[in-house]
């Protein structure tokens, strides 16, 4: 069974950067036809796409949050990162990791979900 | 962006009742759509993929159809374990977007 797990600090001090890990227990972690995302959900609000990475390590983030977002992947370790800096109370929210696939069609989509954890910016 | 719109943001139903949510993109998308489904306090769970393509494991009850820019996600005969809040989701264009989601409650 595959399985995605969410780790890192769940607090942090605004202008400070968010840093979360996602550990992959999957052997198909190196192979083709997926990609490895991350999904934010703020209180009570909808899903917000982050960005992804591939195995080779092309990325592809969303255009609001560009500027701050870096995603990195360890293949020796199966997992993926998240960095996001000078965060803001804004950025509080539950980020989930995910996996993306590419079945060959033009759609994508994400089978499988972390649990999520919740990251609250404050002093 | 595409922007997704779901509709109601909210509905009451009974367990047995059909259950219709529907999805609009700002622009044509194709059948680049997907629906997930997310119980309280859970991880979103994927239902159904480029619109109408039940994923593995999902039951019958859950169907998807639509294309361009008006899609629908179906449940024939809701179950205790559907109340819940259903997302739809675009990959047409990056940014990857996501309706605001459609609470289903008892």
């Amino acid at each position: 069974q595959v399985q995605l797990q969410e780790s890192g600090p769940g607090l942090v001090q605004p202008s400070q950067t968010l840093s979360l890990t996602c550990s992959v227990s999957v052997d198909s972690f190196s192979s083709g036809g997926y990609n490895w995302g991350w999904i934010r959900q703020h209180p009570g609000m909808g899903l917000e796409w982050i960005g992804h990475i591939y195995y080779s390590g092309d990325t592809y983030y969303n255009p609001s949050l560009r500027s701050r977002v870096t995603i990195s992947v360890d293949t020796s370790k199966n997992q993926f990162s998240l960095k996001l800096t000078s965060v803001t109370a804004a950025d509080t929210a539950l980020y989930y990791c995910a996996r993306g696939v590419q079945d060959g069609s033009p759609n994508r989509y994400f089978d499988l979900w972390g649990r999520g954890t919740l990251v609250t910016v404050s002093s | 962006d595409i922007q997704m719109t779901q509709s109601p943001p909210s509905l009451s139903a009974s367990v047995g009742d059909r259950v219709t949510i529907t999805c609009r993109a700002s622009q044509k998308i194709f059948s680049s759509l997907n629906w997930y489904q997310q119980r309280p306090g859970k991880a979103p769970k994927l239902l159904i993929f480029a619109a109408s393509s039940l994923q593995s494991g999902v039951p019958l009850r859950f169907s998807g159809s639509g294309s361009g820019t008006d899609f629908t996600l179906t449940i024939s005969s809701l179950q205790p374990e559907d109340f819940a809040t259903y997302h739809c989701q675009q990959s047409y264009s990056a940014p990857w977007t996501f309706g605001q989601g459609t609470k289903v409650e008892i």
